[in-house]
């Protein structure tokens, strides 16, 4: 696609429940990312996949959090037994190589909400 | 643990004038560094970078300007237009040819009034 796409755009859980967030980057681009931003706060990273490297996992909050992405194509974001503090948007970029000189694209997000 | 900050969450100008938004950062390994503009429901967008070897670059109507020995990095809008009103974040990177992690500040609210 021209540009990265998420989804849902929106989802509003219940405390406890399992959400997947899906992300699709750009065609070619071989560096994808996943940031949150809470309320009121800056994008927080989360993770960084490269290729067929193993991914930097360093900013998943807790074991709740786990995301896969298959090959150089889509990514899904998995929160198991969600909180209300995971209520964020989560942000997914996409990047032609690793290394902030290439840039990145970012998708609209998926605004989670918990209750 | 902050390591990007931008200390002031709003800031408001008008029309023509000139728009400073402010970045300091913490840590010194940083060496390129970016800035991105965020309308709200869509995702932030590229704006303009710098790296560490350079003190100023330039894009149209958009500088940033950075003082390595005060670790602060400033983005100029000259002439602010009320299509500039957006989130600003400033955001820094461990070697350029690194991952490609970056450390975002909190964002600036720019409002440019007509």
């Amino acid at each position: 696609g021209a540009g990265v796409s998420q989804s849902p755009s929106n989802k509003v859980t219940e405390k406890g429940k399992d959400v997947e967030l899906r992300c699709d980057p750009i065609s070619g681009h071989t560096a994808l990312y996943w940031y949150r931003q809470r309320l009121g706060q800056g994008l927080e990273f989360l993770i960084y996949f490269q290729g067929n490297s193993a991914p930097d996992k360093s900013g998943l909050p807790s074991d709740r959090f786990s995301a896969e992405r298959t090959g150089e194509s889509v990514s899904t974001l998995t929160i198991q037994r969600t909180q209300q503090e995971d209520s964020a948007v989560y942000l997914c970029a996409s990047s032609l190589a690793a290394g902030a000189i290439y840039g990145y694209t970012f998708g609209s997000g998926t605004r989670l909400t918990v209750v | 643990d902050q390591q990007v900050k931008q200390n002031s969450p709003s800031l408001s100008v008008q029309e023509g004038r000139i728009s400073i938004l402010n970045c300091d950062y913490t840590n010194s390994m940083f060496d390129y560094f970016l800035w991105y503009k965020k309308y709200p429901a869509e995702g932030p967008t590229f704006l303009i970078s710098i790296s560490s070897i350079k003190d100023k670059n330039e894009d149209g109507r958009f500088t940033v300007f950075l003082n390595k020995s005060a670790k602060h990095l400033s983005l100029h809008i000259v002439p602010s237009q009320p299509g500039d009103s957006a989130v600003y974040f400033c955001a820094a990177s461990y070697g350029s040819s690194n991952t490609g992690k970056l450390i975002f500040g909190q964002g600036t609210t720019l409002q440019v009034k007509p």
